[in-house]
């Protein structure tokens, strides 16, 4: 069975970094696409970035210079690395894996999401 | 980055109605187009994709129509547990895009 269990979340200050870790069983991180989601309190879902099985990965733009997806397969970890966090930040960020064999934004299955907290 | 106005943002209805969502993309998508469900407090659960494809699991009162830039999502016989939030989302381009949700609410 497919799980996701995303850890990391927490209060951080306007300017400061925080890392994302999504620990995933049931399958290997090198297989699938890895997206990260994020959905700002009261509000709709936000597609952030993805990474390939290829090991690239790809960001929405107004991300893509502050935040790093990285994969460690020993780990079975995906991890969002995140700069110079803002207010527009605060979300909770999840990570979904696609459907196999369609398209990398097909989300079947997801964690549970960590609270991402920008504030003073 | 292709834009999804989804319609309408809430709506009241009641148990074995049957209630239909809309999602306009701002152009031509092809069928990309997937639809979830979120409860409160719970991720988003996949239940259509491309379109019209039902995910393996739900339930068939859920159907998927659409191709173009217009697409819907109808539920057949609405039951307790379909009160919930709906979002449509976009696969065609970078960046996946979502539409703003739509509330259903029992009446």
């Amino acid at each position: 069975e497919v799980q996701l269990v995303e850890s990391g979340g927490k209060l951080v200050q306007p300017g400061g970094s925080l890392r994302l870790s999504c620990a995933a069983s049931g399958f290997s991180v090198s297989s699938k696409y890895i997206s990260w989601v994020r959905q700002a309190p009261g509000r709709g879902l936000e597609w952030v970035a993805v990474m390939f099985p290829t090991g690239l990965s790809q960001y929405k733009d107004s991300v893509k210079d502050r935040f790093t997806v990285s994969r460690d397969n020993s780990r079975n970890t995906v991890d969002l690395q995140m700069l110079n966090l803002g207010d527009d930040d605060t979300a909770i960020y999840y990570c979904a894996t696609a459907l196999v064999g369609t398209t990398y934004g097909d989300f079947d299955s997801w964690g549970q999401g960590a609270l991402v907290t920008v504030s003073s | 980055d292709i834009h999804v106005t989804q319609s309408p943002s809430s709506l009241s209805a009641s148990i074995g109605d049957t209630v239909t969502i809309t999602c306009r993309a701002s152009e031509d998508i092809n069928k990309k187009l997937n639809w979830y469900q979120q409860k409160p407090g719970k991720a988003p659960k996949l239940l259509i994709y491309s379109s019209s494809t039902l995910q393996t699991g739900v339930t068939s009162r859920f159907s998927g129509s659409g191709s173009g830039a217009d697409f819907t999502l109808t539920i057949y016989s609405l039951q307790p547990e379909d009160f919930a939030m709906y979002y449509c989302q976009q696969t065609y381009s970078r960046p996946l895009t979502f539409g703003g949700g739509t509330k259903v609410e029992v009446k």
